[in-house]
Order: structure tokens, then C-alpha cells, then sequence
């Protein structure tokens, strides 16, 4: 167990749907980031928020956003979903900002999209 | 130049055999690179990192080997177990870029007993 909390572990939703994942970092980590995999696109970084802030996007669509709360739990919003935002979606958290410290990785939430 | 190339995409190797997997990266501004080991259902679960500036890390049956010049580094799993099989990704990261971890494709680990 890595000590990080995601819910709900799968949603099964329709097309043009919104949906909200949560994730809860380890107790003390600062830093939360969000990957999405996929069989065709494997593990890609989405985001990255720190004490409350947005420090690195990666290829994350318009259609996706986060935001990291006071209590440091954070939330992925999807909307307008679409068959090809079905996959895995797990956060990770850190105790730093910069590279080089440890990511431990939530089980994921199993997103799929009908 | 953002990508960390891995191979083999699966490996079959026999109860106490060594697991060797390889990934190689281009942007030599990466430096941290961890290992992953990811079984079905389950999250990634870290198993070993290295820095540039070592050569070796031994951590139990897990070692990795990192050759700076090449741009290369490996996983090696000593004395291979049927619990080992797994998923095992690599991964790079920058300072300057706040840790995003970029994953190799993943090798895919079947130990047979």
C-alpha cells in the first residue's frame, strides 16, 4: 500500500459525460501528479500541482482540468468525454517539488467511457 | 527528445534466471531515472532509482546499471521468481521540468517455475 487514495476505483459513463476523480496524497506529500494510461499511449504524464498550484501541464486536453485544495487532496475533472478517454487515470504524489524524490502511485480509477 | 525508448516488450525467462530489460533515453537534461513495477490491476509500485553521477545500484535481486556516455540504462533481476512477473516500466525525469515522469513503453515479465 503507497499511502495514496484514489476514488472511485472505476466509472463506467456515456459519451459527452462529465466526470470528477479524487486522489489523496500521502500523508505530508506537497506535490500531486496526475498519468493517464493507455494500451496504445502507455503511462502519460497529465499534471502537476504543488501546495495548491499548477507547476507543470503536460499532454493534457482542453477538456481535462485539476486543481489541488487547501487539505492538498486533489481533483481531475473530465468533461465532454469522449470512447478515446477511456483508461486508467492514476495520481501520485511526492514530498518535493523537483525531480529526484519518489513518486508512490495511487491503485488508479478504471474510466470508461460507452 | 523527450522519449525513453525500452525494450524488450516482453520477457520469458525461467525460475532463477536474470531478467535483463533496457531503456535508453536522448535528452541528456534528464537525471533521475526510477524503475517501476506495475502488476495487472494495481498501480506502479517503485522499485529502484538512480542518478547520473553512479554507475551501479544494487538493492536486493534488483540492480541498475547506468551508462551516461550511451544514454542507456538497465534492469537487471537477479534469481528470477514467478512472483516477479509483472509489468516493469523505466522512467526519466528533470529537475527543471517538477519531476513529470516520462515511461518507457514497459516490458512485460513472465518467470516461468
Amino acid at each position: 500500500d503507497s499511502g495514496v487514495t484514489q476514488t472511485p476505483k472505476h466509472l463506467i459513463t456515456a459519451t459527452g459525460q462529465r466526470v470528477t476523480l479524487r486522489c489523496s496524497p500521502r500523508s505530508g506529500d506537497l506535490s500531486v501528479y496526475w498519468y493517464q494510461q493507455s494500451l496504445d499511449q502507455g503511462l502519460q504524464f497529465l499534471i502537476q500541482y504543488y501546495n495548491g498550484e499548477e507547476r507543470a501541464k503536460g499532454n493534457i486536453l482542453e477538456r481535462f482540468s485539476a486543481q489541488q485544495f487547501p487539505d492538498l487532496h486533489s481533483e481531475l475533472n473530465l468533461s465532454s468525454l469522449e470512447l478515446g478517454d477511456s483508461a486508467l487515470y492514476f495520481c501520485a504524489s511526492s514530498l518535493r517539488l523537483a525531480g529526484g524524490n519518489e513518486q508512490f502511485f495511487g491503485p488508479g480509477t478504471r474510466l470508461t467511457v460507452l | 527528445q523527450q522519449q525513453v525508448k525500452q525494450s524488450p516488450q516482453s520477457l520469458i525467462v525461467q525460475k532463477g534466471g536474470i531478467s535483463i530489460i533496457n531503456c535508453a533515453y536522448e535528452n541528456t537534461a534528464f537525471d533521475y531515472f526510477p524503475w517501476y513495477q506495475q502488476f495487472p490491476g494495481k498501480g506502479p509500485a517503485l522499485l529502484i532509482a538512480i542518478r547520473p553521477d553512479v554507475s551501479e545500484k544494487k538493492e536486493g535481486r534488483f540492480t541498475i546499471s547506468f551508462n551516461k556516455s550511451a544514454k542507456q540504462f538497465s534492469l537487471h533481476i537477479m534469481d528470477s521468481q514467478p512472483g516477479d512477473s509483472a509489468t516493469y516500466f523505466c522512467a526519466a525525469s528533470m529537475i527543471d521540468q517538477g519531476g513529470k515522469l516520462i515511461f518507457g513503453q514497459g516490458t512485460e515479465l513472465s518467470v516461468k517455475p
